[in-house]
């Protein structure tokens, strides 16, 4: 089967830098991917990674290491804007099937 | 910009009722989804459609049904409502690439009393 842990709640300030990790566990593995979802909003895409490394976009930086089956995602020069939902979210049967973690509710405090 | 659009913002069913749920997307995506989302829970995987006519169950199937007569829309279907399906519904589509981003509709709230 497929299962992702991610930790449910993180505090930070503005600001500041905030790392979200993810641990996966998966039957075949076609990438992990990140999404926000703010209060009363849709989830929006923000990041994949297929292969390990870093990646990098604005603020936001994905991280992968497919031997360890985990991945974080990292928010720097925290705005209060940041405050939402991120999701983990791992691909697999083929790809097509996707699953997400719990999700992780970041709280930017000024 | 893609637009998934899902026929109810909010809906107040009764338990034992049949209920449709409605997707459209506009983008010509090959591959749609629904979740459900509740607290504490993220987003758990209905049933998935790769393409027109084909459905595949996700983690929770049971006590739903899909279908897919054409490629932009995707229906969810509780054939019978009970209270435990309360919750909020998300579809998304994507192009037919593992690597492509889901695109989510804004989500019906549904209830069922």
């Amino acid at each position: 089967g497929q299962s992702l842990e991610q930790p449910s709640e993180v505090t930070a300030v503005e600001g500041a830098i905030v790392q979200i990790n993810c641990t996966y566990q998966t039957s075949g593995f076609y990438g992990l991917s990140w999404y926000q979802q703010h209060d009363g909003g849709a989830p929006t895409f923000l990041s994949y990674n297929a292969l390990d490394g870093l990646e990098e976009t604005g603020r936001f930086s994905s991280f992968l290491s497919r031997s360890d089956s985990y991945g974080y995602l990292l928010l720097q020069e925290l705005q209060m804007k940041d405050s939402a939902s991120y999701f983990c979210a791992v691909g697999g049967a083929g790809g097509f099937k996707t699953i997400f973690g719990a999700g992780t509710r970041l709280f930017v405090k000024a | 910009d893609v637009k998934v659009t899902q026929s109810s913002r909010y809906l107040v069913k009764r338990t034992g009722e049949k209920v449709f749920l409605e997707c459209v997307q506009d983008m010509d995506h090959e591959n749609m989804f629904w979740y459900r989302q509740d607290p504490g829970l993220g987003l758990r995987l209905i049933y998935f459609s790769y393409d027109v006519k084909m459905k595949e169950k996700g983690d929770i199937p049971e006590g739903y049904s899909v279908s897919r007569e054409k490629k932009e829309r995707f229906s969810l279907i509780l054939e019978s409502a009970s209270t435990n399906q309360t919750s909020m519904y998300l579809c998304a589509s994507r192009w037919s690439s593992y690597n492509s981003p889901l695109h989510f509709g804004n989500g019906t709230r549904l209830t069922v009393t």
